[in-house]
């Protein structure tokens, strides 16, 4: 099956400092990659995602890049804020069943 | 347009009971997910279901754990006879179809006494 690495697994920038966050897969199959911030007790929220046919998408301060070749994709958040910090899952769609990075957990300084 | 909703939130249960864990997907979505989620980690996949079918349990141990999606009604996991070692965030996820986003619910945080 499909495995998903997640770097690095805590990060703590200063506040409107950048954040990026990379994951890697191995299943060249895997097709969609979605982004998810989980803030602590709460439900995992979709934040970005990108399909397999596309290199970049960009959402505000937020964007996601992919490198097929490479097989790995990363989170870019610009500007951070103090609630941007959460933990982040990325995660790689395979044949419909979705895996999931160990999650990194981001806490921005103000 | 209500999300995902599990229910109940909270379960704590005695070694040896059963606990039953519900999920009410987004209104029209067939796909149902589960994930176990251990405090400081990573959500691990546990069984993927549409309605009335098991499309994959590879995530599920075989003993003590079942899953369900039946035409009317939530999902439910089933956890017989708990160990202390089933305590976890139990997540349930939903989405509309092949190829479709996934949305997941607030949990069942079980624990086990």
């Amino acid at each position: 099956g499909e495995n998903v690495e997640q770097h690095p697994s805590t990060l703590s920038v200063q506040e409107g400092d950048s954040a990026v966050i990379k994951c890697t897969y191995s299943d060249s199959a895997s097709n969609y990659f979605p982004w998810y911030k989980q803030e602590l007790g709460k439900r995992p929220q979709l934040i970005i995602d990108i399909r397999s046919n596309v290199g970049e998408k960009k959402d505000q301060r937020i964007a996601v890049t992919l490198n097929k070749t490479a097989k790995h994709f990363s989170l870019h958040i610009t500007e951070t804020q103090p609630e941007d910090s959460a933990v982040y899952f990325c995660a790689a769609r395979n044949f419909n069943k979705f895996y999931f990075g160990s999650g990194t957990k981001l806490n921005v300084k103000p | 347009n209500a999300g995902v909703m599990q229910n109940p939130r909270h379960l704590v249960r005695r070694r040896g009971q059963e606990a039953r864990l519900r999920c009410s997907p987004v209104k029209g979505h067939s796909h149902v997910y589960w994930y176990r989620q251990l405090p400081e980690e990573g959500l691990k996949f546990m069984v993927y279901l549409q309605k009335e079918n098991i499309i994959d349990e590879s995530g599920m141990p075989k003993e003590r754990f079942s899953a369900e999606f039946p035409k009317e009604g939530p999902s439910i996991l089933r956890i017989q006879q708990v160990v202390r070692g089933d305590s976890a965030a139990y997540f349930c996820a939903s989405s509309p179809g092949r190829n479709e986003k996934l949305f997941f619910g607030s949990g069942t945080q079980l624990s086990v006494l």
